[in-house]
């Protein structure tokens, strides 16, 4: 079964310096993808980083990238430079590709990051 | 990236009573549409899967006769809490996908819906 693991309830980052929220995953399917998503208080769940499973690169979108080390199934969500809108719960998220589960995504329980001034 | 919509945002009603929440996929058609529900400081549970005119499939322990599903087109799908009790209050998101993307398209959310059933 496939299952998301995330192991930092709360994270507390400077502002303007990077911080990682750590992301762990279970799976016997050998294509999948990996997403990040960011849900500030007003409830929105807002797509931030896509990873597939055979992406030979770290994916990479304006200050997000993901760490994608697939031996130790890890997608860990680097954020650089901290800005103080960046306070949210933070959610990894895991989807087969090709499988006949009709593509739900399987998230991780969240964790809260806080950006200090 | 495209945009789903949901309404009503925000929703209180008497114990007993119905409410219909909707789902629109305003830029692209979604053949497949999710819905989940959040309880405060937790992640999201998934549903059930709507597919257009066809029966939703929902979640172990999800009641399909107290959560009524139905995607009668490509970019609607519509969730019914029926009899709503107050434990039935929560917060209600949907997702959906645009299929002609390929299996790796991304999954777009809706803004949400609270639910307070009084």
């Amino acid at each position: 079964a496939q299952k998301i693991t995330q192991t930092q309830p709360g994270m507390f980052v400077q502002e303007k310096e990077a911080v990682t929220l750590d992301c762990t995953y279970d799976t016997s399917d050998p294509s999948y993808g990996l997403f990040w998503y960011k849900q500030p208080s007003s409830g929105e769940m807002i797509f931030l980083i896509y990873q597939g499973s055979y992406d030979q690169q770290n994916a990479t979108e304006g200050r997000y990238s993901l760490n994608f080390q697939k031996a130790r199934k890890s997608a860990n969500l680097v954020i650089s430079a901290s800005q103080l809108g960046d306070s949210a719960m933070y959610f990894c998220a895991m989807r087969e590709l090709y499988g006949g589960s009709q593509g739900n995504l399987i998230f991780g329980k969240g964790t809260k990051l806080s950006v200090k001034p | 990236g495209a945009v789903v919509s949901q309404h009503p945002s925000w929703v209180i009603c008497k114990s007993g009573t119905s409410v219909k929440i909707e789902c629109r996929s305003l830029d692209f058609q979604a053949t497949t549409m999710f819905w989940y529900r959040q309880f405060p400081k937790q992640s999201l549970m998934l549903m059930a899967t709507s597919n257009e005119g066809s029966k939703a499939t929902y979640e172990q322990g999800v009641e399909k006769d107290k959560f009524l599903i139905n995607h009668a087109s490509l970019t609607l799908s519509t969730l019914t809490v029926t009899s709503a009790h107050p434990e039935d209050s929560s917060f209600y998101i949907c997702s959906a996908r645009d299929l002609a993307g390929g299996p790796e398209e991304t999954q777009y959310f809706g803004p949400g819906t609270r639910l307070l059933v009084l």
